[in-house]
């Protein structure tokens, strides 16, 4: 089955707990994105890859890290995080620019 | 500032009651304007994709419609299954790649 893996789904760690996020896609997608939502704020970039090895700042990326080792895998993480990062955070792919993006589940993180 | 805003933020009809979604936008080098249903809970849904002024795309009770400055989400004789959360992203380029801009979506509740 076609789809985008996120995990873990629900992490509730505290303020400075270094955490990863990971994501991985089976459709061979070129293009993979990390996004936040917020109440009233909707979804907000953080970093995305056009391809392997080459990524790129979204609209929020100040406090997280990704890298693009493998096309198949995205991982999110946060250094240091920090109770502003508490949020419900998506991972996504596409087979390219223009194309549309499939999600997946989201991992709802809690910062104490 | 490039930006997507939607309107109105929540709408309520009752079943059969036709209505639209407005999506404007604000950005440069638009690669594509893309409509997502998001349910509770969940990751966001792919509608349909709209790349160019005076371009529509239609599947069941939904059209989508494009123009330069707007996109419109026309809903027909709708029905309850229908409730859910429309979100409008456009796809730019930006001075690395191509960002994802999402509007903040509209909350539609259908009524039996």
């Amino acid at each position: 089955e076609a789809q985008v893996t996120q995990n873990p789904r629900y992490l509730i760690t505290v303020t400075g707990k270094k955490l990863t996020v990971t994501c991985s896609q089976n459709m061979n997608h070129e293009y993979m994105s990390w996004y936040r939502q917020d109440p009233g704020l909707g979804l907000r970039q953080i970093y995305y890859s056009m391809n392997v090895e080459v990524t790129d700042k979204g609209d929020v990326p100040e406090g997280y890290k990704v890298s693009r080792k493998e096309k198949r895998n995205f991982p999110l993480i946060l250094e240091s995080p920090s109770p502003n990062q508490t949020s419900l955070y998506f991972c996504a792919s596409s087979p390219g620019v223009g194309n549309e993006q499939f999600f997946g589940p989201g991992t709802r993180l809690t910062v104490l | 500032e490039d930006q997507v805003t939607q309107s109105p933020e929540a709408l309520r009809l009752q079943e059969g009651e036709s209505s639209s979604l407005n999506c404007s936008y604000t950005v440069s080098g638009l690669r594509g304007l893309f409509w997502y249903r998001q349910d509770p809970g969940k990751g966001p849904e792919f509608l349909f994709t709209l790349y160019s002024a005076g371009e529509e795309k239609e599947k069941e009770r939904l059209k989508a419609t494009l123009t330069k400055k707007e996109s419109f989400l026309h809903i027909t004789a709708p029905k309850p299954e229908d409730s859910a959360t429309y979100l409008c992203a456009v796809q730019e380029r930006d001075t690395g790649g191509f960002k994802t801009i999402f509007g903040a979506g509209t909350r539609l509740f259908v009524k039996a």
